[in-house]
């Protein structure tokens, strides 16, 4: 089956980018999603498509997607985007198609 | 406004079995395909169960196979999870997600959850 390998955690200051990285064998083939979840909150969409946005989210967010890594970035971090961030793929050839990376762990300092 | 809201959850004892319910409000029900999305304690998001809108398609990730049944309801637009043969790895918070309408490839929205702890 497919895996993502997510780092486990992220450190960024206030005011600074935040690039969250998601790895998987050819990645850059495929559509690449993004959700955040705050502590004790549901998953939100935050990325579609590895760079579109859902309506009500901030332009501080976006992405890349090219080869073998996608990228989630965050620009001029707020203490409000500190959360777990999850990739998400489609493995078009898996019969458990609905793949999420493992998490990474955003703080902002 | 657009929602799902998850109940059915609860303490049950290994082999024991429980009936999650998501209701949905403020869209189309039938025109959207949906899953059950779980994270067990301190761990990230594990996909569970997929249904389509209708002449329903159905997945399970392979740890549920043969255990879980996936429905829905249309006309009550209501998913349902049920769940048999516990275990307790399925002790989770279970997640309702709707897939985006023209796409099957991610969750659009996501209803807060419901907790299934399995234990003796």
């Amino acid at each position: 089956s497919y895996v993502l390998t997510q780092p486990p955690s992220v450190s960024v200051a206030p005011g600074q980018t935040a690039r969250i990285t998601c790895g998987g064998n050819n990645i850059g083939s495929k559509g690449v999603h993004w959700y955040q979840q705050k502590p004790g909150q549901a998953p939100v969409l935050v990325v579609y498509d590895a760079s579109d946005r859902p309506s009500g989210i901030p332009e501080r967010f976006s992405g890349s997607n090219s080869e073998n890594t996608a990228t989630l970035t965050i620009s001029r971090l707020e203490a409000g985007d500190e959360a777990d961030y999850y990739c998400q793929v489609w493995d078009v050839t898996s019969d458990h198609p609905w793949v999420f990376g493992g998490g990474t762990k955003l703080t902002v300092l | 406004e657009v929602q799902l809201v998850e109940s059915g959850g609860g303490s049950v004892q290994p082999g024991g079995s429980l009936r999650l319910s998501c209701a949905a409000s403020g869209f189309t029900f039938s025109s959207h395909s949906f899953s059950w999305v779980r994270q067990a304690p301190g761990k990230g998001l594990e996909w569970v169960s997929y249904i389509s809108s209708s002449s329903p398609t159905i997945f399970y990730t392979d740890s549920v196979q043969g255990r879980f049944t996936i429905s829905r309801d249309n006309a009550k637009n209501s998913l349902y999870l049920q769940m048999n043969s516990l275990r307790g790895e399925d002790t989770a918070v279970y997640y309702c997600a709707r897939v985006h309408e023209s796409r099957l490839d991610y969750m659009d929205v996501w209803g807060k959850g419901t907790t299934v702890t399995v234990s003796s």
